[in-house]
C-alpha cells in the first residue's frame, strides 16, 4: 500500500531563506508526483507536476525535483517571502497496475514564512 | 483553463437533514471526478471516485448510502449528505480529471466546501 511521508511537519522561517520541503512515498510504480499549496480553509492550488520520467520541474522560485527509484521527492523554495505562507501537500498517482486515477496525499508541511 | 467550482463554498445545516454539493467542470469535460474531505491540520482522504453514467466507487470505510455521489453530465457530480450528524462536518472537496488529458492525469481541484452540522 502506498504511503506518502512529508518532513517537516512543520517551518517557521525568516524571510528571504532559502528552504527544501521533504516528501517521500513507499511505492517507487508512480505514475507522476505532485506539489500542492493550500491556504487556510481553500481549497488546493496546483503548483509542480513531475512526470514519472523525469528528473525536476521549475517555476519561478519553485524547483520540485524527483528520484523515483529511492522514493523522494523534494520541494525547493527560494528566497522565500510571506506570501509563500501556507500548507505544502505532496501527493502521488501510482502507475496503472496501482489504481493511476487516485492521487494519495502526504499530511502537508505546514510553512510559515515572517518578515 | 482548467477551472473547477463547487456550490455552495460553506453551508450550515441542522442535524438529520440532508445538503447537496455540487462540482462542475467550467472550461473542460472531466472523465472521472474525485471526491476527498479533509478534517482539521489534517490532509485530504479519498471518499470515492464518480465516472460519468456509472456508479461511484467508494473508498474503504465510506458509507455508500449516507455520501451519495451522482455525476449526471461529463462536467457535473454531486455530493449529497444525507441525513447529516455533526461528526460530518468537515471540508470536502471535489476534483476533475480531463477528458483529454494528453497522458498527464492531472487533477483539477475545486475550492472547497466548508460543512457545518448543529
Amino acid at each position: 500500500k502506498q504511503e506518502v511521508t512529508q518532513i517537516p511537519a512543520a517551518l517557521s522561517v525568516p524571510e528571504g531563506e532559502n528552504l527544501v520541503l521533504n516528501c517521500s512515498f513507499t511505492d517507487s510504480a508512480i505514475y507522476n508526483l505532485q506539489w500542492f499549496r493550500q491556504d487556510p480553509g481553500k481549497g488546493l492550488t496546483s503548483l509542480l507536476l513531475i512526470q514519472s520520467s523525469q528528473r525536476e520541474q521549475t517555476s519561478g522560485r519553485l524547483n520540485a525535483s524527483l528520484d523515483k527509484s529511492s522514493g523522494r521527492s523534494t520541494l525547493y523554495i527560494a528566497a522565500s517571502q510571506p506570501g509563500d505562507s501556507a500548507t505544502y501537500l505532496c501527493a502521488v498517482t501510482p502507475d496503472f497496475s496501482g489504481g493511476y486515477n487516485k492521487l494519495i496525499f502526504g499530511a502537508g508541511t505546514r510553512l510559515a514564512v515572517h518578515p | 483553463g482548467a477551472v473547477v467550482s463547487q456550490h455552495p463554498s460553506r453551508v450550515i445545516c441542522k442535524s438529520g437533514t440532508s445538503v447537496k454539493i455540487e462540482c462542475r467542470s467550467l472550461d473542460f469535460q472531466a472523465t472521472t471526478m474525485f471526491w476527498y474531505r479533509q478534517f482539521p491540520k489534517q490532509s485530504l482522504m479519498l471518499m470515492a471516485t464518480s465516472n460519468e453514467g456509472s456508479k461511484a466507487t467508494y473508498e474503504q470505510g465510506v458509507e455508500k448510502d449516507k455520501f451519495l455521489i451522482n455525476h449526471a453530465s461529463l462536467t457535473l457530480s454531486t455530493l449529497t449528505v444525507t441525513s447529516a450528524h455533526p461528526e460530518d462536518s468537515s471540508f470536502y472537496i471535489c476534483s476533475a480529471l480531463p477528458y483529454a488529458s494528453g497522458g498527464r492525469y492531472e487533477q483539477y481541484f475545486g475550492p472547497g466546501t466548508r460543512l457545518t452540522v448543529t
